[in-house]
Protein backbone atom coordinates (compact mmCIF):
# COMPACT_ATOMS: atom_id res chain seq x y z
CA UNK A 1 0.00 0.00 0.00
CA UNK A 2 1.37 3.43 -1.10
CA UNK A 3 2.56 5.92 2.07
CA UNK A 4 4.13 8.46 2.86
CA UNK A 5 7.43 8.32 4.05
CA UNK A 6 9.46 10.25 6.82
CA UNK A 7 12.53 10.63 8.04
CA UNK A 8 14.26 10.41 10.70
CA UNK A 9 11.76 8.83 12.85
CA UNK A 10 12.74 10.96 15.91
CA UNK A 11 15.80 13.60 16.15
CA UNK A 12 17.35 14.93 19.30
CA UNK A 13 19.50 18.18 18.48
CA UNK A 14 21.12 21.10 20.92
CA UNK A 15 19.60 24.51 20.85
CA UNK A 16 21.29 26.76 17.36
CA UNK A 17 22.07 23.55 15.83
CA UNK A 18 20.92 23.09 12.16
CA UNK A 19 18.60 20.05 11.74
CA UNK A 20 16.99 18.92 8.34
CA UNK A 21 13.79 16.51 7.89
CA UNK A 22 12.57 14.77 4.62
CA UNK A 23 9.58 13.57 3.47
CA UNK A 24 8.95 11.35 0.02
CA UNK A 25 5.12 11.62 -0.72
CA UNK A 26 2.19 8.95 -3.16
CA UNK A 27 3.70 8.89 -5.98
CA UNK A 28 1.83 11.19 -8.29
CA UNK A 29 0.24 13.35 -5.55
CA UNK A 30 1.08 17.07 -6.51
CA UNK A 31 -0.12 18.62 -3.40
CA UNK A 32 2.84 18.24 -0.14
CA UNK A 33 2.20 19.76 3.13
CA UNK A 34 4.40 19.99 6.12
CA UNK A 35 2.34 20.48 9.14
CA UNK A 36 3.97 21.16 13.13
CA UNK A 37 2.42 19.64 15.87
CA UNK A 38 2.75 20.59 19.64
CA UNK A 39 2.48 17.82 21.62
CA UNK A 40 -2.03 18.29 23.24
CA UNK A 41 -2.67 20.74 20.03
CA UNK A 42 -3.90 19.94 16.30
CA UNK A 43 -1.37 20.42 13.83
CA UNK A 44 -0.86 23.56 12.13
CA UNK A 45 0.31 24.25 8.67
CA UNK A 46 3.73 25.36 8.06
CA UNK A 47 4.07 24.92 4.25
CA UNK A 48 2.03 24.43 1.36
CA UNK A 49 3.54 23.00 -1.91
CA UNK A 50 1.38 22.72 -5.43
CA UNK A 51 4.11 20.69 -7.28
CA UNK A 52 7.55 22.23 -6.76
CA UNK A 53 6.09 25.69 -5.97
CA UNK A 54 5.06 26.83 -2.63
CA UNK A 55 1.10 28.01 -2.76
CA UNK A 56 0.93 28.83 1.34
CA UNK A 57 3.98 29.63 3.80
CA UNK A 58 2.45 32.15 5.83
CA UNK A 59 2.91 30.49 8.95
CA UNK A 60 6.37 29.23 7.99
CA UNK A 61 9.09 31.39 10.61
CA UNK A 62 10.91 32.31 7.65
CA UNK A 63 13.98 33.71 9.87
CA UNK A 64 15.26 29.84 10.48
CA UNK A 65 12.93 27.38 8.75
CA UNK A 66 13.32 26.92 4.82
CA UNK A 67 11.83 23.75 2.94
CA UNK A 68 11.79 22.73 -0.72
CA UNK A 69 10.59 20.62 -2.89
CA UNK A 70 13.29 21.00 -5.85
CA UNK A 71 11.47 18.65 -8.30
CA UNK A 72 8.22 18.34 -7.30
CA UNK A 73 8.51 14.84 -5.80
CA UNK A 74 9.95 14.37 -2.35
CA UNK A 75 10.62 17.65 0.18
CA UNK A 76 12.84 18.96 2.55
CA UNK A 77 12.27 20.71 5.46
CA UNK A 78 15.17 22.76 7.58
CA UNK A 79 15.23 24.93 10.65
CA UNK A 80 18.27 26.84 11.32
CA UNK A 81 19.15 27.40 14.24
CA UNK A 82 16.74 25.09 16.04
CA UNK A 83 15.49 26.80 19.11
CA UNK A 84 13.86 25.49 22.19
CA UNK A 85 10.18 26.20 21.13
CA UNK A 86 10.55 23.74 18.07
CA UNK A 87 10.15 20.23 20.13
CA UNK A 88 7.19 19.17 18.10
CA UNK A 89 5.68 16.20 15.70
CA UNK A 90 6.49 17.49 12.06
CA UNK A 91 4.30 15.67 9.90
CA UNK A 92 4.36 15.49 6.36
CA UNK A 93 0.94 15.15 4.20
CA UNK A 94 0.18 14.78 0.28
CA UNK A 95 -2.63 14.67 -1.63
CA UNK A 96 -3.84 14.08 -5.13
CA UNK A 97 -4.97 17.22 -5.71
CA UNK A 98 -6.22 20.39 -3.76
CA UNK A 99 -9.54 19.15 -2.57
CA UNK A 100 -8.16 15.36 -2.04
CA UNK A 101 -8.24 14.02 1.13
CA UNK A 102 -4.34 14.37 2.99
CA UNK A 103 -2.79 10.92 3.47
CA UNK A 104 -0.17 11.75 6.51
CA UNK A 105 3.31 10.01 6.92
CA UNK A 106 4.18 8.84 10.58
CA UNK A 107 6.09 11.72 11.43
CA UNK A 108 9.20 13.05 12.81
CA UNK A 109 9.45 13.61 16.66
CA UNK A 110 12.04 16.48 16.93
CA UNK A 111 13.45 17.20 20.87
CA UNK A 112 15.66 20.26 20.87
CA UNK A 113 17.92 20.94 24.42
CA UNK B 1 -10.92 32.65 9.01
CA UNK B 2 -11.36 29.10 10.09
CA UNK B 3 -12.23 27.53 13.42
CA UNK B 4 -12.60 23.78 14.33
CA UNK B 5 -13.74 23.43 18.28
CA UNK B 6 -13.72 19.96 20.13
CA UNK B 7 -15.05 20.56 23.47
CA UNK B 8 -14.34 16.91 24.75
CA UNK B 9 -10.33 16.75 25.69
CA UNK B 10 -11.19 12.95 26.61
CA UNK B 11 -14.39 10.89 26.65
CA UNK B 12 -14.21 7.11 27.47
CA UNK B 13 -16.44 4.05 26.08
CA UNK B 14 -17.44 0.75 26.88
CA UNK B 15 -16.25 -1.91 24.31
CA UNK B 16 -18.50 -2.85 21.82
CA UNK B 17 -20.76 0.29 22.35
CA UNK B 18 -21.24 3.69 20.15
CA UNK B 19 -19.29 7.00 20.79
CA UNK B 20 -20.10 10.46 19.53
CA UNK B 21 -17.34 12.86 19.51
CA UNK B 22 -18.31 16.19 18.91
CA UNK B 23 -16.72 18.99 16.67
CA UNK B 24 -18.30 22.42 15.91
CA UNK B 25 -16.50 24.73 13.39
CA UNK B 26 -16.61 28.35 12.00
CA UNK B 27 -16.10 29.17 8.25
CA UNK B 28 -17.52 32.19 5.92
CA UNK B 29 -16.78 29.91 2.81
CA UNK B 30 -19.94 28.42 1.40
CA UNK B 31 -17.94 24.95 -0.01
CA UNK B 32 -15.73 23.68 1.95
CA UNK B 33 -15.01 19.83 2.84
CA UNK B 34 -14.68 18.50 6.54
CA UNK B 35 -12.38 15.30 7.66
CA UNK B 36 -11.85 13.28 10.85
CA UNK B 37 -8.67 11.42 11.34
CA UNK B 38 -7.41 9.23 14.27
CA UNK B 39 -4.03 9.52 15.71
CA UNK B 40 -2.61 7.07 17.08
CA UNK B 41 0.34 6.61 19.80
CA UNK B 42 2.64 6.07 16.56
CA UNK B 43 1.87 9.40 15.27
CA UNK B 44 0.75 9.31 12.42
CA UNK B 45 -2.74 10.61 11.18
CA UNK B 46 -5.32 8.26 9.51
CA UNK B 47 -8.31 9.17 7.18
CA UNK B 48 -11.11 8.11 8.88
CA UNK B 49 -13.81 9.59 6.68
CA UNK B 50 -15.09 13.17 4.54
CA UNK B 51 -18.32 14.85 4.29
CA UNK B 52 -18.71 17.85 1.90
CA UNK B 53 -20.53 21.01 2.90
CA UNK B 54 -22.91 20.20 -0.36
CA UNK B 55 -23.17 16.44 0.36
CA UNK B 56 -26.96 16.01 1.13
CA UNK B 57 -26.68 12.68 3.21
CA UNK B 58 -24.14 11.63 5.52
CA UNK B 59 -21.15 10.24 4.81
CA UNK B 60 -20.31 6.34 6.19
CA UNK B 61 -17.12 4.28 6.60
CA UNK B 62 -17.72 0.96 7.97
CA UNK B 63 -18.16 1.67 11.86
CA UNK B 64 -17.73 5.22 10.95
CA UNK B 65 -20.53 7.78 10.23
CA UNK B 66 -20.48 11.93 10.74
CA UNK B 67 -23.56 13.72 11.44
CA UNK B 68 -23.51 16.50 9.45
CA UNK B 69 -25.50 19.51 11.08
CA UNK B 70 -24.81 22.41 8.53
CA UNK B 71 -27.32 24.98 9.96
CA UNK B 72 -25.54 24.14 13.54
CA UNK B 73 -21.70 24.06 11.94
CA UNK B 74 -21.33 20.62 13.44
CA UNK B 75 -19.21 17.98 11.79
CA UNK B 76 -19.48 15.11 14.91
CA UNK B 77 -17.81 11.39 14.52
CA UNK B 78 -19.86 8.17 15.29
CA UNK B 79 -18.17 5.06 16.04
CA UNK B 80 -20.35 2.20 16.11
CA UNK B 81 -19.13 -1.60 18.32
CA UNK B 82 -16.41 0.30 19.52
CA UNK B 83 -12.66 -1.94 19.59
CA UNK B 84 -9.79 -2.00 21.77
CA UNK B 85 -7.53 -0.64 18.90
CA UNK B 86 -10.12 2.67 18.54
CA UNK B 87 -8.31 4.21 21.66
CA UNK B 88 -6.12 7.37 19.93
CA UNK B 89 -6.48 11.02 19.47
CA UNK B 90 -9.31 12.10 16.70
CA UNK B 91 -8.94 15.19 14.81
CA UNK B 92 -11.57 16.52 13.44
CA UNK B 93 -10.41 19.12 10.22
CA UNK B 94 -11.81 21.11 7.64
CA UNK B 95 -10.57 22.68 4.31
CA UNK B 96 -12.46 25.46 2.30
CA UNK B 97 -12.54 24.05 -1.31
CA UNK B 98 -11.32 26.91 -3.65
CA UNK B 99 -8.95 28.09 -5.74
CA UNK B 100 -5.36 28.90 -4.09
CA UNK B 101 -4.49 27.76 -0.69
CA UNK B 102 -6.84 25.39 0.81
CA UNK B 103 -4.97 24.31 4.44
CA UNK B 104 -6.75 21.76 6.67
CA UNK B 105 -7.82 23.61 10.10
CA UNK B 106 -7.08 21.39 12.35
CA UNK B 107 -9.25 20.99 15.89
CA UNK B 108 -7.42 20.47 19.45
CA UNK B 109 -8.92 17.03 19.53
CA UNK B 110 -10.21 14.12 21.76
CA UNK B 111 -8.47 11.77 23.05
CA UNK B 112 -10.79 8.28 23.27
CA UNK B 113 -10.24 5.62 25.51
CA UNK B 114 -11.81 2.37 24.77
CA UNK B 115 -12.61 0.36 28.31
CA UNK B 116 -12.57 -3.73 27.81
Amino acid sequence: EAEVAQSPRYKITEKSQAVAFWCDPISGHATLYWYRQILGQGPELLVQFQDESVVDDSQLPKDRFSAERLKGVDSTLKIQPAELGDSAMYLCASSLSRQGEAFFGQGTRLTVV
Amino acid sequence: AQKITQTQPGMFVQEKEAVTLDCTYDTSDQSYGLFWYKQPSSGEMIFLIYQGSYDEQNATEGRYSLNFQKARKSANLVISASQLGDSAMYFCAMRPTKTGANNLFFGTGTRLTVIP
